[in-house]
């Protein structure tokens, strides 16, 4: 069975600064799609980037950017100038063949001003 | 453009009241759709998911269960609710093969 591993419970950054979230799955597929997703206090899921594991580029979505590493299973989440309203939970989710998420526990980011 | 609705936003409700909370989605047809929990603190569980009217597939045997009448409503419901059912409710739509979005969620405290 697929699995999903956060293993930062909190990591906190200076505004303006960069910061790396840390992702890594397990599964024996070949084919798959990965996803950050943020949740703010308001606690409404935001689609932040997603990766085609058939890409070797890596995803980029303005000051987002993923550093995906398919040999090690990896997919951690790079967040470039941090402002104070990336203060989130941030989730990595792996889509199984059946389109359903495996969620990871989740990082709870802090931006210090 | 597509946007997803829930409600209600907040609820409390004693325990061994019925529980029904609704999802509608509009721009869209024939979405799948998802109910998830999430406790406090904690990464989000699948309940339930649809790919069409009438379909449903349970992921964890529970107390809940779920209902899709139409094309673009999901409701999630229970007969007696157990304090455990307390949580944070997520409801989720997808197209075939795309990343899922969620609504703003209902926050439920059974008492």
């Amino acid at each position: 069975a697929q699995t999903v591993t956060q293993s930062q419970p909190e990591m906190s950054v200076q505004e303006a600064e960069t910061v790396t979230l840390s992702c890594t799955y397990d599964t024996s597929e070949s084919d798959y799609y990965l996803f950050w997703y943020k949740q703010p206090p308001s606690r409404q899921m935001i689609l932040v980037i997603r990766q085609e594991a058939y890409k070797q580029q890596n995803a980029t979505e303005n000051r987002f950017s993923v550093n995906f590493q398919k040999a090690a299973k990896s997919f951690s989440l790079k967040i470039s100038d941090s402002q104070l309203g990336d203060a989130a939970m941030y989730f990595c989710a792996y889509r199984r063949s059946n389109y359903q998420l495996i969620w990871g526990a989740g990082t709870k980011l802090i931006i210090k001003p | 453009s597509q946007t997803i609705h829930q409600w209600p936003a907040t609820l409390v409700q004693p325990v061994g009241s019925p529980l029904s909370l609704e999802c509608t989605v509009e721009g869209t047809s024939n979405p799948n759709l998802y109910w998830y929990r999430q406790a406090a603190g904690r990464g989000l569980q699948l309940l339930f998911y649809s790919v069409g009217i009438g379909q449903i597939s349970s992921e964890v045997p529970q107390n809940l269960s779920a209902s899709r009448p139409q094309d673009r409503q999901f409701i999630l419901s229970s007969k007696k609710l157990l304090l455990s059912d307390s949580g944070f409710y997520l409801c989720a739509w997808s197209e075939v093969g795309v990343e899922q979005y969620f609504g703003p969620g209902t926050r439920l405290t059974v008492t």
